[in-house]
């Protein structure tokens, strides 16, 4: 696509509840990730793809939390049994692969956990 | 983890005046990005300066980096109501063999008064 494809925009659950966010990353990007920020903070990283394979976990919260990628293509977000505190926005952003490039972000998802 | 550091958290001003903000990191890095944002949207790279550079433009933008201080800074010339906007830095973590994740401080946010 022409550019990254998050979804959905909104999302709003009951505590407890499991959910899942997708993104759809610029055709031929091999590098995605998966940042997530809170209401007027900075971007705190999750997660970092290179193809299928995910080097970097790193940032996740905690085990309710995981991220898988197929195709080296579309990555879904999942966050089990969620709380209030994962109320946040979700972005996702894919590069050419490599550090050395700049990321290409998604709108975002806005997750709102009642 | 936190990397880069956005100093001043707001900054207000005219249109037509210049804009300098201030972004301070602490281990060694491979290049440094600046990103905006604007309010409830996704970040879009606006810069990047490698670690063997001072000095880059681009438009209205100037990006200084200073390894020795291990801070940049962006200025914004003669700036415009469009400009208001959130601007964040990030940084790689060269040192560490490196890694493919940008990690970003908390952001400037930016008000341009007409």
């Amino acid at each position: 696509g022409a550019g990254v494809s998050q979804s959905p925009s909104n999302k709003v659950t009951e505590k407890g509840k499991d959910v899942e966010l997708r993104c759809d990353p610029i055709s031929g990007h091999t590098a995605l990730y998966w940042y997530r920020q809170s209401l007027g903070q900075g971007l705190e990283f999750l997660i970092y793809f290179q193809g299928n394979s995910a080097p970097d976990k790193s940032g996740l919260p905690s085990d309710r939390f995981s991220a898988e990628r197929t195709g080296g293509s579309v990555s879904t977000l999942t966050i089990q049994r969620t709380q209030q505190e994962d109320s946040a926005v979700y972005l996702c952003a894919s590069s050419l692969g490599g550090w050395t490039g700049e990321l290409f972000f998604g709108e975002g998802s806005r997750l709102t956990v009642l | 983890s936190q990397q880069g550091e956005e100093d001043p958290q707001a900054l207000s001003i005219q249109e037509g005046e210049n804009a300098t903000m201030n972004c301070s990191y602490k281990t060694s890095i491979n290049n440094l990005q600046w990103y905006r944002q604007n309010s409830g949207r996704g970040l879009v790279h606006l810069i990047l300066i490698r670690s063997n550079e001072r000095e880059k433009h681009s438009g209205r933008l100037r990006v200084t980096l200073d390894t020795s201080k291990k801070s940049s800074s962006l200025l914004i010339t003669a700036s415009r109501a469009a400009d208001t906007a959130s601007y964040f830095c990030a940084t790689d973590e060269g040192g560490r063999g490196g890694s493919e994740k940008l990690v970003f401080g908390k952001g400037t946010k930016l008000t341009v008064n007409p």
